[in-house]
């Protein structure tokens, strides 16, 4: 157990919804990452937050947003969704900026279909 | 920017066989290097890490790697693996001022048969 809660678990929706996934860090970790994992463009940083500000993007669809509050979760919003969102999304954290301070702890995925 | 390649998608191996996932990087700026561990259905794991120090790293469950600067390499090594080595592979690399993130690469399907 990483200590990275990721909710929901499976997510079955259609083309054109919204959609919101949750992320709980470990306990005292200020960073929140958010990846996409997929089969043909593996894994992938979107976006990462630190003590509730955006510190860094990757590549992150315009139709996607996140957060992150002040109890340090953070939420991934994925609007209009395409067929092509359907993919694995990883939520990890770390106590602090620069990977040099440690590891980062992934949760166990958030998988969302569209169909 | 960094990049990372990851050069076997599938690396297929007998029980107790030595095996080694090939990883290349390249980066501007100076590199920290890690490679993680994903078992079916689940998250990544930390197998290990270079941040500095010594070019040979040793992880968890007896693996081990090796920094190369001069051919910007970072191959993960075992000596003898096991059935439960099955497993997805990814070689990752963060810049020491990109502020955490990982880049990682495609990733290696390591295969242990019996």
């Amino acid at each position: 157990d990483s200590g990275v809660t990721q909710t929901p678990k499976h997510l079955i929706t259609a083309t054109g919804q919204r959609v919101t996934l949750r992320c709980s860090p470990r306990s005292g970790d200020l960073s929140v990452y958010w990846y996409q994992q997929s089969l043909d463009q593996g894994l992938q940083f979107l976006i990462q937050y630190y003590n509730g500000e955006e510190r860094a993007k990757g590549n992150i669809l315009e139709r996607f947003s996140a957060q992150q509050f002040p109890d340090l979760h953070s939420e991934l919003n994925l609007s209009s969704l395409e067929l092509g969102d359907s993919a694995l999304y990883f939520c990890a954290s770390s106590a602090g900026l620069g990977a040099g301070t440690g590891e980062l702890f992934f949760g166990e995925g958030s998988r969302l279909t569209v169909l | 920017a960094q990049s990372v390649t990851q050069l076997d998608s599938q690396v297929p191996v007998f029980e107790e066989a030595p095996v080694e996932l090939r990883c290349n990087y390249s980066s501007s700026v100076s590199v920290y290097l890690f490679w993680y561990v994903q078992y079916p259905n689940q998250g990544l794991q930390l197998l290990l890490k270079y941040l500095s120090g010594s070019t040979l790293v040793k992880g968890i469950n007896g693996f081990e790697a090796e920094f190369n600067k001069s051919q910007t390499s970072f191959h993960l090594r075992k000596p003898s693996v096991h059935i439960s080595d099955t497993a997805e592979y990814f070689c990752a690399v963060s810049g020491n001022n990109q502020g955490g993130k990982l880049i990682f690469g495609q990733g290696t399907e390591l295969s242990v048969k019996p």
